[in-house]
């Protein structure tokens, strides 16, 4: 069965702390691997693919990278406007089907 | 560009009554989506749409009903509400382009409360 396993569900951080997300996944057939930020009350709002194990992309202050078996997304120097839930998702092999969802990471960072 | 719009953003409904929840984008993206989020777990998939007139169901299809006439608009039909169908809706659409791993981009969600 294909899944998408985030951890941790819940972490905090100090301002400038920096740390790392987790997104594990066992799928048939890897299209894509895709992070999205959502804050409370809207919609998620596209972050990140990732295509290939080996392959990195960063924006600001995130950086994602993929392997054979996971993504991580690491998140360099915080600032408390990072405080969202962040989620992970796949795309796998088959026309026409949409994205296999983690739970997500709620990250709340502190001044 | 707007990008993906939901329709209400936020309804309360009684246990039987039915409802639309509307979404359209203005991106001239082929391939539209509709997701539930429920506390706590992932996003779910109810039904998509590859085109206009052709749609097949998701993981979660039971309660609900698609339509697609054109390419822009994909409205969601809840018959006879339930419980259980209390949750936030989240549309999103994307363009198929055979390659892999097209982006999904998601509207701002309807939050449906069923009493």
């Amino acid at each position: 069965e294909d899944q998408v396993t985030q951890s941790p569900e819940a972490l905090r951080l100090q301002e400038g702390e920096s740390s790392s997300l987790n997104c594990s996944y066992t799928v048939s057939g890897l299209r894509g691997l895709f992070w999205y930020r959502q804050d409370p009350g809207k919609g998620p709002e596209f972050l990140f693919t990732l295509y290939s194990a080996g392959e990195e992309k960063e924006k600001e202050r995130l950086k994602a990278t993929l392997t054979k078996k996971e993504s991580f997304l690491h998140i360099t120097a915080p600032k408390p406007e990072d405080s969202a839930t962040y989620l992970c998702a796949v795309h796998i092999n088959q026309a026409g089907t949409a994205l296999i969802f983690g739970k997500g990471t709620t990250l709340s960072v502190s001044s | 560009n707007a990008g993906v719009t939901q329709t209400p953003k936020f309804r309360i409904l009684k246990i039987g009554q039915s409802m639309t929840l509307q979404c359209a984008q203005d991106m001239n993206h082929n391939y539209m989506y509709w997701y539930r989020q429920d506390p706590g777990m992932g996003l779910k998939l109810i039904y998509y749409s590859v085109g206009a007139g052709i749609t097949d169901k998701g993981e979660v299809p039971n309660g609900y009903n698609v339509s697609r006439s054109t390419t822009e608009d994909f409205p969601l039909r809840l018959e006879l509400a339930a419980p259980s169908q209390t949750s936030v809706y989240f549309c999103a659409s994307s363009y198929f382009s055979g390659g892999p791993g097209d982006t999904q981009y998601f509207g701002p969600g309807t939050r449906l409360t069923v009493l």
